[in-house]
């Protein structure tokens, strides 16, 4: 148990669905990340949250939307993705602001398959 | 832009045999993270480093950080099997909000 909860944890999906990714924390932390792991790939931040506002959006295309309705809960919105979107996306949280030199704790993961 | 490199990619030792997995950045660092992944898990923190030509320990694990803040090891001492997985790097530099992971290294050890 990480606290992270990510849902689901396994999506397949073909590139014309809508569908979206939850992540809930229960550790109290005000930072909220989105990461995509693929492989052979190192972990490429997309989100980050600080106290619900969006701080930074590392040049992730228009069709992964992300949404940070409160502290403790963070989506992302999948909307006509291609096949190089096909990944583990990770969810993190950390206490203070983000980048704030505290510990990330990461959920389990959404493994992400587009056909 | 900044990137973070790690090596070796990948290392397989044996049992009792000692691994050290070395992370360097293109920019000075404000400090940096360690994480472990086990195969099919999630990245785990292990240690911040901040200060320059920091040393932490932890049982057989030993980290460093370089004294320009542009490196760091870590080290660990006869591995066990519960040492398998990939380690991260992820550094941060000053007045940004994110962190930048390292490529990775993944240790297997043979029993």
């Amino acid at each position: 148990e990480t606290g992270v909860t990510q849902t689901p944890r396994h999506l397949v999906m073909g590139m014309t669905n809508k569908k979206s990714l939850k992540c809930e924390q229960h550790l109290g932390h005000n930072a909220m990340y989105w990461y995509k792991q693929s492989a052979k790939k190192p972990l490429e931040l997309m989100f980050v949250y600080s106290l619900e506002e969006r701080v930074e959006n590392n040049s992730v295309p228009s069709r992964f939307s992300p949404e940070c309705p409160n502290s403790s809960h963070l989506f992302l919105h999948l909307h006509t993705l291609q096949p190089e979107d096909s990944a583990l996306y990770l969810c993190a949280s950390s206490q203070g602001m983000a980048g704030g030199w505290q510990p990330q704790h990461f959920g389990d993961g959404t493994r992400l398959s587009i056909l | 832009g900044q990137q973070v490199m790690q090596i070796p990619q990948y290392q397989h030792v044996q049992e009792g045999e000692d691994f050290t997995t070395y992370c360097n950045s293109s920019t000075t660092l404000s400090n940096i993270q360690w994480y472990k992944q086990r195969p099919g898990g999630h990245p785990v923190f292990l240690i911040q480093l901040v200060k320059s030509g920091e040393v932490k320990k932890q049982k057989r694990l030993t980290f460093q950080f370089g004294e320009a803040k542009k490196n760091s090891s870590l080290h660990i001492t006869a591995t066990q099997t519960t040492d398998v997985g990939t380690y991260f790097c992820a550094g941060t530099t000053s007045g940004t909000y994110k962190y930048i992971f390292g490529t990775g290294t993944r240790l297997k050890v043979l029993a």
